[in-house]
């Protein structure tokens, strides 16, 4: 399978918890990424081996995994949060790059 | 720190080419493998292409197979994509990325350069 599915926007309240998923086919055998992007900037590497945080991440960004759903979870959401998050993972062959259509969490 | 400046991106008519740059610094370049995603307006992100760190493996996404030539410059530290008979759904911004080959991960990112393909 060629393709990772998000929800197209998820809203939250500030200092509640937001999770965003993505789910594919090759998920349960394929390393997924997580990235954010903000308006007019290039996305930052944010959760990477589907758990791993890269240094300078907050802890509050996390990633999990459950069979072909990975989730990220933001605990303690803050405004600076809202951006676009976007899944990257590969194909069930594990040849192809991939990524999810984006999701766009909005900070209430 | 890691710097990842793009260059050569414009306007051109359909059918046409442009070629892009990446300069490279703060990291060793020809350790690296390298990879062009591109984002149409408004829309997700799409990965083009990779070479590894000598050159000697290279991969394209279906959409631009055959059109686009990934290429690297380890003496200058410099990744380049030459696009011919561009498309008007080749417009976007192209990003030069670093990719880690076991985690398939970007790590980082420049800025971005604009294509656009119109009449």
């Amino acid at each position: 399978s060629h393709e990772l599915t998000q929800p197209p926007s998820v809203s939250v309240s500030p200092g509640q918890t937001a999770r965003i998923t993505c789910s594919g086919d090759a998920l349960s055998k394929e390393y997924t990424n997580w990235y954010q992007q903000k308006p007019g900037q290039a996305p930052v590497l944010l959760i990477y081996k589907d758990k791993e945080r890269p240094s300078g991440i907050p802890e509050r960004f996390s990633g999990s995994t459950s069979g072909t759903t990975v989730t990220l979870t933001v605990t303690g959401v803050q405004a600076e949060d809202e951006a676009d998050y976007h899944c990257q993972s590969a194909d069930s062959t594990g040849t192809f790059v991939i990524f999810g259509g984006g999701t766009k969490l909005t900070v209430l | 720190q890691v710097h990842l400046v793009e260059s050569g991106g414009g306007l051109v008519k359909p059918g046409g080419s442009l070629r892009l740059s990446c300069a490279a610094s703060g990291f060793t370049f020809s350790d690296d493998y390298m990879s062009w995603i591109r984002q149409p307006p408004g829309k997700g992100l799409e990965w083009v292409s990779y070479i590894s760190s000598r050159g000697s493996t290279i991969d394209y996404a279906d959409s631009v197979k055959g059109r686009f030539t990934i290429s690297r410059d380890n003496i200058k530290n410099s990744l380049f994509l030459q696009m011919n008979n561009l498309r008007v759904d080749d417009t976007g911004i192209y990003f030069c990325v670093t990719f880690d080959s076991t985690s398939r991960a970007f790590n980082y990112w420049g800025q971005g350069a604009l294509v656009t393909v119109s009449s």
